[in-house]
């Protein structure tokens, strides 16, 4: 069975701490990616990777960083925490399998990050 | 870069009765149309896609029809269940949504009333 995880469920963080979100996913996809989901938003892409040590911006990076240094492993870095960067953030990944155009992209169950 | 609109933000309907949510989408070039749904508490899950090649498709109760020229998609869920219930977002996507990830909607609650 596929599977996406995230280090913690729920997060509470203070105003300009440096918080790390990890991503495991142990069905050797080469992509991952990194939403946030608010309410009336929907979800937005912050970064993805296609390989390891690969990034790329998605539509709103500002305020984050991300790493990947193993294949299974997805990191999104908050540098300094701010108030507006409390949300849902949701972890995916998804295959670069030869021959599959449209990839399904498997999602983690979130982390509810609050940051006071 | 792409824009995804969803309608309606929230949906209420009878149990048995039909659902229908509705997107457009902005650039021409997009060629990949997923469905997913998120059940609380839980991450969203791909129920039904479409590809740009196709006007329909359909998967026991669920069905997805796209018109290219209109730029717009929709979901139909017949006989409503109560584990319907879930917020649903539509996307899409120029390049397949491998590597390049995807333009969601807004989402739809979906809310299934006995």
């Amino acid at each position: 069975d596929v599977k996406v995880t995230q280090s913690s469920r729920y997060l509470v963080k203070r105003t300009g701490e440096k918080v790390f979100l990890e991503c495991v996913q142990d069905m050797d996809h080469e992509n991952m990616f990194w939403y946030r989901q608010d309410p009336g938003l929907g979800l937005r892409l912050i970064y993805f990777s296609y390989d390891v040590k690969m990034k790329e911006k998605g539509d709103i990076p500002e305020g984050y960083s991300v790493s990947r240094e193993k294949k299974e492993r997805f990191s999104l870095i908050l540098e300094s925490a701010s108030t507006n960067q409390t949300s849902m953030y949701l972890c995916a990944s998804s295959s670069q399998s030869a021959g599959v155009i449209y990839n399904e992209q498997f999602f983690g169950p979130g982390t509810r990050l609050t940051v006071l | 870069g792409e824009n995804v609109e969803q309608h309606p933000s929230t949906l209420s309907v009878q149990e048995g009765d039909s659902a229908v949510i509705k997107c457009t989408y902005s650039d021409s070039a997009s060629n990949y149309f997923p469905w997913y749904k998120q059940e609380l508490g839980k991450g969203p899950q791909l129920i039904i896609d479409i590809r740009s090649n196709v006007g329909e498709k359909k998967d026991q109760r669920i069905a997805v029809t796209l018109n290219k020229t209109a730029k717009h998609f929709s979901l139909h869920i017949t006989e409503t269940q109560p584990e319907d219930s879930a917020v649903y977002f539509c996307a899409a996507s120029i390049e397949g949504g491998g590597a390049d990830g995807l333009t969601f909607g807004k989402g739809t609650h979906l809310i299934i009333q006995p």
